[in-house]
């Protein structure tokens, strides 16, 4: 079946550096990545939607700026989550779809001390 | 907007036993889609079950079976001869089409524990 490969699953970076999460679908193409972002005992939050090739869609209250979203190819997306700080701490998920199916990441844990 | 609200922030069951999640959900669409993820503390989303608004007929997947009323806006999920294993997060999700940019709309999950 198709896989979702997501890395790094664990990283922990020192506050004011850059962070980036790369999400590869490896037996499909996706045209739509969705980044989901999950804080503790939390839903699923949608930071942004992204097309192959196209700039992202951010969802109100998300900062374009910090959270870098690059989809230039149909298998590999990549959130960069840059200057960061202790409150971007949190688990993050990508998303992608392909046709009428929804897959999802493994997700990544971002820690920021 | 679509919202989509699960009331039982937490429920437990005893192995074995029948448990119901409710989901209720708001929109102005005709046609959409929902569905129950599992979450388990590894934090995968998995698909439990899915079902089209345009079908009539409640999805069952094994164990698990939905109640599906249109009318009402309701969502649940009934989970038979509930096992250790089911122990995780469950969210409830809704997504007006499943082409173009429309993400999953999620509720804010329940937790189940299952009781040996």
């Amino acid at each position: 079946g198709a896989v979702v490969s997501q890395h790094p699953s664990r990283v922990i970076c020192k506050s004011g550096t850059s962070v980036k999460i790369e999400c590869r679908s490896l037996d499909f193409q996706a045209t739509t990545m969705f980044w989901y972002r999950q804080f503790p005992k939390q839903s699923l939050m949608l930071m942004a939607t992204s097309n192959e090739g196209s700039k992202a869609t951010y969802e109100q209250g998300v900062e374009k700026d910090k959270f870098l979203i690059n989809h230039a190819s149909l298998t590999l997306s990549t959130l960069t989550v840059t200057s960061a700080h202790p409150e971007d701490s949190s688990f993050y998920i990508c998303s992608p779809r392909v046709q009428n199916t929804i897959y999802f990441g493994e997700g990544s844990w971002l820690t920021v001390v | 907007a679509q919202t989509v609200t699960q009331s039982q922030p937490e429920m437990s069951v005893q192995e074995a036993e029948t448990v119901t999640l409710s989901c209720t959900y708001d929109t102005s669409e005709s046609n959409y889609y929902l569905f129950w993820y599992k979450q388990p503390p590894s934090r995968q989303m998995i698909l439990v079950i899915r079902q089209e608004a345009y079908k009539q007929q409640n999805a069952t997947e094994n164990r698990f079976s939905v109640n599906f009323q249109k009318a009402a806006k309701s969502f649940s999920l009934k989970i038979s001869d509930s096992q250790l294993g089911d122990t995780a997060m469950y969210f409830c999700a809704f997504t007006r089409g499943l082409t173009g940019n429309t993400p999953l709309v999620f509720g804010k999950g329940t937790r189940l524990s299952v009781i040996a």
